[in-house]
């Protein structure tokens, strides 16, 4: 069975700080992690990191794939208060179609 | 374009209760999924359609869940005699295909409360 743990659970941090997210997994047919930020609303899409691409890069945000280890790390630099939502982290097998498993999320609090 | 759209947003029912939830993909999309989000919990999956089709349906909890998507585009999910532990959010997500590096856009869920 397809497994996704993610740490820490919570984390709080003040303005400024960087953050780094944990993902550790374990799936069978192994074809993509992704990143996805929710606020209370709809999964935003952030990252897809594959065996082609395993370091991605956008703004303030950062995301690295490790194959080997098995493990994918989100950073987030100089936080600001409207980065306060839940990260959530997904493996998707190789096959046709197939469904996202997720963690249980990171709720990240960036107070002023 | 518009994104993945759902309705109600928000449901409440007496326990045994029918209630179906509706999901609006992304135009053209050919890849629909729903999902299950209990409160503190990342995403389950529930049941997948290719067009039509209902390809995986390997997560729906019980034969109480049904899901259906008659012309390939729009999808219910209906849930009969609901019950207290049916109370999450019920996510749809789209996916033009399902060729390598697409993602699944998710729509804002449909939050069911069973009382």
């Amino acid at each position: 069975e397809d497994k996704v743990v993610q740490s820490p659970l919570s984390l709080v941090v003040h303005e400024g700080d960087t953050v780094t997210l944990n993902c550790s997994y374990e799936v069978t047919n192994f074809r993509s992690l992704l990143w996805y930020k929710q606020e209370k609303k709809a999964p935003t899409f952030l990252f897809m990191l594959t065996s082609s691409g395993i370091e991605k890069k956008s703004g303030r945000l950062s995301s690295i794939l490790d194959k080997k280890e098995l493990f994918s790390i989100l950073n987030i630099t100089a936080t600001q208060t409207g980065d306060s939502a839940v990260y959530l982290c997904a493996v998707e097998r190789g096959t046709s179609g197939s469904r996202l498993t997720f963690g249980e999320g990171t709720q990240l609090t960036v107070n002023p | 374009g518009a994104g993945v759209s759902q309705s109600p947003r928000y449901k409440v029912a007496k326990r045994g209760q029918d209630v179906a939830l509706r999901c609006d993909p992304i135009s053209g999309h050919v890849s629909l999924f729903w999902y299950q989000q209990a409160l503190g919990q990342g995403p389950e999956f529930l049941t997948y359609f290719q067009n039509e089709a209902q390809l995986d349906k390997s997560g729906l909890p019980s034969d109480r869940f049904f899901a259906e998507r008659p012309e390939g585009s729009v999808s219910t999910l209906k849930i009969q005699r609901t019950q207290q532990e049916d109370s999450a959010v019920y996510l749809c997500a789209s996916r033009k295909y399902g060729g390598f590096q697409e993602t699944q856009y998710f729509g804002p869920g449909t939050r069911l409360l069973v009382l």
